[in-house]
């Protein structure tokens, strides 16, 4: 039940975009956006809810496609403090309502 | 405002022994998570509470993983007879009700080390 993440880990030059990938092969209700740097707590980024919307937040946005269960965070003209663990996580609702899983998480890291 | 506390942050177990871990929400966020962090991996689900009442514990690896929520504030997670694989990052969240989902709080962790 574990959402899977792509890639795993990636390496960018300041001021470059990524897209990071989270794939779930149980229908969703919500995928959450966290940011974990070394050695610290998870920071939550932003929520989607199911209806396909994308939010922002400053050059970080995400979207949602609740059709391929999928959800894709992208982040445009990264700075050095996007450096950290980027993880999905996601809730089903229903019966599975109370249980939150994180994704298998990506890496990510910004170079001068 | 205050986040979400944890304590002790380290702790350092022989195996065998009994801890205790604990969690002070967020004033007035009814819910609250447990997770379990191994080394490079992400958080895994434990157990959840909505106010005092457990909801689901199915993420608990064995019944010496016991949690309590007494007065539905400050939250204990007790292993008992600890064995090396629970070696991990405990983190607690708390949450609050967007009307639509929840925004998950940290706290810093308890890294528990079972020598």
């Amino acid at each position: 039940q574990q959402p899977v993440q792509s890639p795993q880990a990636v390496i960018l030059r300041e001021g470059e975009d990524a897209v990071i990938n989270c794939s779930s092969s149980k229908a969703l209700y919500s995928v959450h956006w966290y940011r974990q740097k070394h050695g610290e707590a998870p920071v939550f980024l932003m929520i989607l809810l199911k209806g396909g919307e994308q939010k922002g937040h400053e050059k970080i946005s995400a979207s949602f496609n609740e059709k391929k269960q999928q959800s894709s965070l992208y982040l445009t003209a990264s700075q050095l403090s996007y450096s950290g663990t980027y993880f999905c996580g996601t809730e089903f609702g229903g019966k599975e309502g109370n249980q939150f899983y994180f994704g298998t998480g990506t890496s990510l890291t910004v170079i001068p | 405002g205050a986040g979400v506390s944890q304590s002790p942050r380290y702790k350092v177990a022989k195996r065998g022994q009994d801890v205790a871990l604990r969690c002070d929400p967020i004033s007035g966020h009814v819910s609250l998570f447990w997770y379990q962090q191994a080394l490079g991996q992400g958080p895994e689900f434990l157990t959840y509470f909505q106010n005092e009442a457990q909801l689901d514990k199915s993420g608990l690896p064995s019944d010496r993983f016991f949690a309590e929520r007494p007065e539905g504030s400050v939250s204990t997670l007790k292993i008992q007879r600890t064995q090396q694989e629970d070696s991990a990052v405990y983190l607690c969240a708390s949450s609050v009700w967007t009307g639509a989902s929840y925004e998950q709080y940290f706290g810093p962790g308890t890294r528990l080390t079972v020598t």
